[in-house]
């Protein structure tokens, strides 16, 4: 079956560690995002890409970095400089960045001990 | 600056009711607005995709409209289920591209 992976689903992390939370897809998508959802909100853009090699900040990019070597892979780095990591994290994908239906994953759920 | 609002924030209905649930919009120049449901602690499923130059899409029991020029969208939801107890989400999509901008959501819970 097609679909988004995340993993791990909850990770730990003490306060000035990096994390990286990783996002497969095998739905032959050119666009993919992450996105943070804290209770009581709705979802926030971290980065987005267009395509392989290519990258782009939303809105809350800072203490967060990304990589997009893969087409089918888009893996998140929450960094130490992230202030406030705790959150639910989402991936989500594309066909393109035009008009098209997200598909999203099953979320990773960080927490910063 | 693109702003969501969904009201309300939470709805608790009886089996078997008809319900209404809103999404409104600050900037009318929009390219498509799509509802998804969220349940607890998964990702979100999109329900309906609504082109800025259409009305109302339907899917099964549920109903999405559209009036841009007013920037509102409703979500109807006919003769509710235990089932659909979830969050339910509205997010527009910009005329710029990709960025989707999401409402907060309203939780849904529908009582045996």
């Amino acid at each position: 079956d097609g679909g988004i992976t995340q993993s791990p689903k909850y990770l730990f992390r003490k306060e000035g560690q990096n994390v990286t939370l990783s996002c497969e897809q095998n739905l032959n998508h050119d666009a993919m995002y992450w996105y943070r959802q804290d209770p009581g909100q709705g979802l926030r853009l971290i980065y987005y890409s267009q395509i392989v090699n290519d990258f782009q900040k939303g809105d809350i990019a800072e203490g967060y970095s990304v990589s997009r070597e893969k087409k089918e892979s888009f893996p998140l780095t929450v960094t130490s400089a992230q202030k406030n990591p705790t959150a639910f994290y989402l991936c989500a994908s594309s066909q393109n960045s035009g008009a098209n239906v997200l598909t999203f994953g099953a979320g990773s759920r960080l927490t910063v001990l | 600056k693109q702003e969501v609002t969904q009201i309300p924030a939470a709805l608790s209905v009886p089996e078997g009711e008809n319900l209404v649930l809103n999404c409104s919009f600050t900037d009318s120049a929009i390219y498509n607005l799509q509802w998804f449901r969220q349940d607890p602690g998964k990702g979100l499923t999109s329900l309906l995709l609504i082109q800025s130059s259409q009305r109302e899409q339907t899917s099964g029991r549920l109903n999405a409209s559209l009036d841009k020029s007013s920037g509102r969208s409703t979500l109807y939801i006919a003769a509710s289920q235990p089932g659909d107890s979830a969050t339910y989400l509205c997010a527009v999509q910009g005329t710029s591209g990709s960025r989707l901008t999401f409402g907060e959501g309203t939780q849904l819970t529908v009582n045996p």
